[in-house]
């Protein structure tokens, strides 16, 4: 399995809901990444985590809360979302958390609207 | 700082057109990695081809070819012989290869570049 898969791929929220976007990979990597790109834009980076615990965090504001609860599973509990939140948001994974791996790979997106 | 810059918004080229897609970036690490991904319209981000600071020989995989230079610091990526389906946006990406002090390996992406080839 060399996939990175996002569920939902798509997700419609009111400003006073709480959903969570899911990642999954079966590929052994101890790194996984979530990015948010709005349209026309490149990705940008909002959290990392290595092995299980979060590395990095981009000032990304608390209404977005990360969680990994394995090796396997990346989740992002959002809450309280305003509508410039909406964007496509990514998951990646690499096989740890340096640059001596083969590269990134990313799943497929979720397209989140904030209405 | 790092900085990944691609000038070229958008290209549009007839099909079987050569096209190439330029990057330059900015680092001040001696040891890092480039990336291409391409994006489709359904948004998922394409691993195309990584390359690290130590290996300035070029690379050509079927239609695709890349040219770094570190001279120049670019690493620019070439269509041959173009196809409907290269339409796409483009990214290229620098890694750091430390990221402050988590040693982890940030993605810093350029701006990307929109190709479209017309049949």
């Amino acid at each position: 399995d060399t996939e990175v898969t996002q569920t939902p791929k798509h997700l419609v929220m009111g400003m006073t809901n709480k959903k969570s976007l899911k990642c999954e990979q079966h590929m052994g990597h101890r790194a996984m990444y979530w990015y948010k790109q709005k349209a026309k834009k490149p990705p940008e980076l909002m959290f990392v985590y290595s092995y299980e615990k979060l590395s990095i965090n981009e000032s990304v504001p608390s209404r977005f809360s990360p969680e990994c609860p394995n090796s396997s599973l990346l989740n992002l509990h959002l809450h309280a979302l305003q509508p410039e939140d909406s964007a496509l948001y990514l998951c990646a994974s690499s096989q740890d958390g340096t640059v001596n791996h083969y590269g990134y790979t990313f799943g497929s997106g979720t397209r989140l609207t904030v209405v | 700082a790092q900085k990944v810059t691609q000038a070229q918004t958008e290209i549009s080229v007839v099909e079987k057109e050569d096209v190439t897609l330029d990057c330059v970036y900015e680092t001040r690490d001696t040891t890092y990695y480039l990336f291409w991904y391409k994006q489709p319209p359904s948004g998922e981000l394409v691993f195309l081809i990584r390359r690290n600071s130590f290996d300035e020989q070029n690379e050509i995989s079927g239609r695709y070819s890349w040219n770094f230079q570190k001279s120049t610091s670019s690493f620019n990526f070439t269509i041959t012989a173009s196809q409907v389906v290269d339409s796409a946006v483009y990214f290229c990406a620098l890694s750091e290869a430390l990221h402050r002090n988590h040693g982890t390996g940030k993605l810093i992406f350029g701006q990307g570049t929109t190709l479209q080839v017309k049949p």
